[in-house]
């Protein structure tokens, strides 16, 4: 069975850092390309950013270029996410997801962290 | 800014009846790249429908899509009560373009 496991979500104040852990189970992380993407309260669905399978190209919203840092683990099976001058308007459950081959759509995803940025 | 545009925002059936949602490209798109989702409450996204047309592992054969270039058509052929949720269109396997559509709710008449 093939799991995505969101960690590291929470209460954060503006301006302030996060980083979001994504482990992965059941199937070959290492040849898998990996996104974030988050939901805000109410709000559709926000692709965020992208990491090849074996880290060669990253690509970002961007909203959240050089605040955010996509980078994984092939080692450990891990995905990761570093937020940094987070704003109110980040608040919102941010989710993984795997790539079903290439760079082509999601097929498997995490149940979701929340992350709340507030005063 | 590429856009992709459901519609329509919510759609409003019983049990049983079809379901016909539509998303629209700003521009012209691979077939190949159009992806479709179902979200219910609470939970995650689950991948229904890629390359416009291919339904993904588990999806029930009710589920078909359609369309190429800017148009594309999500259709439920006789609504179950597990269908009731929002459904997503998104462009994928461009880079660095994943961008989702707003999305359309359909619920219970």
């Amino acid at each position: 069975q093939e799991y995505l496991v969101e960690s590291g979500g929470g209460v954060v104040q503006p301006g302030g850092s996060l980083t979001l852990s994504c482990a992965a189970s059941g199937f070959t992380f290492r040849t898998s390309g990996m996104h974030w993407v988050r939901q805000a309260p109410g709000q559709g669905l926000q692709w965020l950013a992208f990491i090849q399978y074996d880290d060669s190209n990253k690509f970002y919203v961007d909203s959240v270029k050089g605040r955010f840092t996509i980078s994984r683990d092939n080692s450990r099976n891990t995905l990761y996410l570093q937020m940094s001058s987070l704003r109110v308007e980040d608040t919102a459950v941010y989710y993984c997801a795997k790539v079903l081959r290439g760079t082509g759509p999601l097929d498997l995803w995490g149940q979701g962290t929340q992350v709340t940025v507030s005063s | 800014e590429f856009v992709l545009t459901q519609s329509p925002g919510t759609l409003s059936l019983s049990p049983g009846e079809r379901a016909t949602l539509s998303c629209r490209a700003s521009q012209s798109i691979n077939s190949r790249s159009l992806a479709w989702y179902q979200q219910k409450p609470g939970q995650a996204p689950r991948l229904l429908i890629y390359g416009a047309s291919n339904r993904a592992a588990g999806t029930p054969d009710r589920f078909s899509g359609s369309g190429s270039g800017t148009d594309f058509t999500l259709t439920i052929s006789r609504l179950e009560p597990e269908d009731f949720a929002v459904y997503y269109c998104q462009q994928s396997g461009v880079p660095p373009q994943w961008t989702f559509g707003q999305g359309t709710k359909v619920e219970i008449k």
